[in-house]
């Protein structure tokens, strides 16, 4: 079955560093969209990439959808404390979201 | 403040008790998700309701089960509860059935713990 899967599963950084996550699927995808998980709290929908090779900037994030629409990239430059939480990209299948296995950002201050 | 509305935000119950959960979507939405997420991992779909049928089924057994009433709210109930069901449970509203356009909104959840 599909499979969404992101590396790396934790990540530890100084702030002011940047931050990359990765996020691979079995198959090609319609769209790819992003979540952030502050701890103890829920998902928050940050971004929708539809298009092959797209590009799209939310300040110091930056979000790519690969030629082959099966693979994503989330960017942060120069994290914040307020960068902590896990990220999730997500794709469609059937009529459900399909979630990846995220990524939990620590960011020492 | 999301725009969904889940209850109860806390629930302990006991081993092969029922459980009912209450989620109010966002105004103007009319398709609502759940979601299962055991600690640490990712969310998992369970199903969607759209004008009151289901619409899609993740890897779930018949125990649990759901409803959408004509104000789009939505209800997730779970019989004969087990250990493993103990998880934050997520209802998401979106725009429109399936997943294509737009994100969705999640609720804050639902904790429920089986002892």
């Amino acid at each position: 079955g599909q499979q969404v899967m992101q590396i790396p599963q934790y990540q530890h950084v100084q702030e002011g560093e940047d931050f990359t996550t990765y996020c691979n699927s079995s198959t090609t995808l319609s769209n790819i969209q992003w979540y952030k998980q502050r701890p103890g709290g829920h998902p928050v929908f940050l971004i929708q990439l539809v298009k092959s090779g797209e590009v799209k900037k939310q300040k110091r994030l930056t979000f790519q959808f690969g030629e082959a629409k099966k693979n994503s990239s989330l960017h942060i430059t120069a994290t914040q404390t307020t960068d902590v939480g896990t990220y999730f990209c997500a794709g469609p299948r059937a009529n459900n979201l399909f979630f990846g296995t995220g990524t939990r950002l620590t960011v020492i201050p | 403040e999301t725009g969904v509305t889940q209850s109860p935000t806390h629930l302990i119950k006991t081993r092969g008790q029922q459980v009912t959960l209450r989620c109010s979507s966002q105004s103007g939405h009319n398709t609502v998700s759940w979601y299962q997420q055991a600690l640490g991992q990712g969310p998992q779909f369970i199903f969607q309701y759209y004008r009151e049928e289901e619409n899609g089924r993740g890897n779930f057994p018949p125990r649990f089960s759901g409803l959408q009433f004509p104000n789009y709210s939505s209800e997730l109930n779970v019989n004969a509860l087990e250990l493993d069901d103990s998880a934050l449970y997520l209802c998401a509203s979106s725009l429109e059935q399936g997943a294509s356009r737009g994100g969705y909104t999640f609720g804050s959840g639902t904790r429920l713990t089986v002892v």
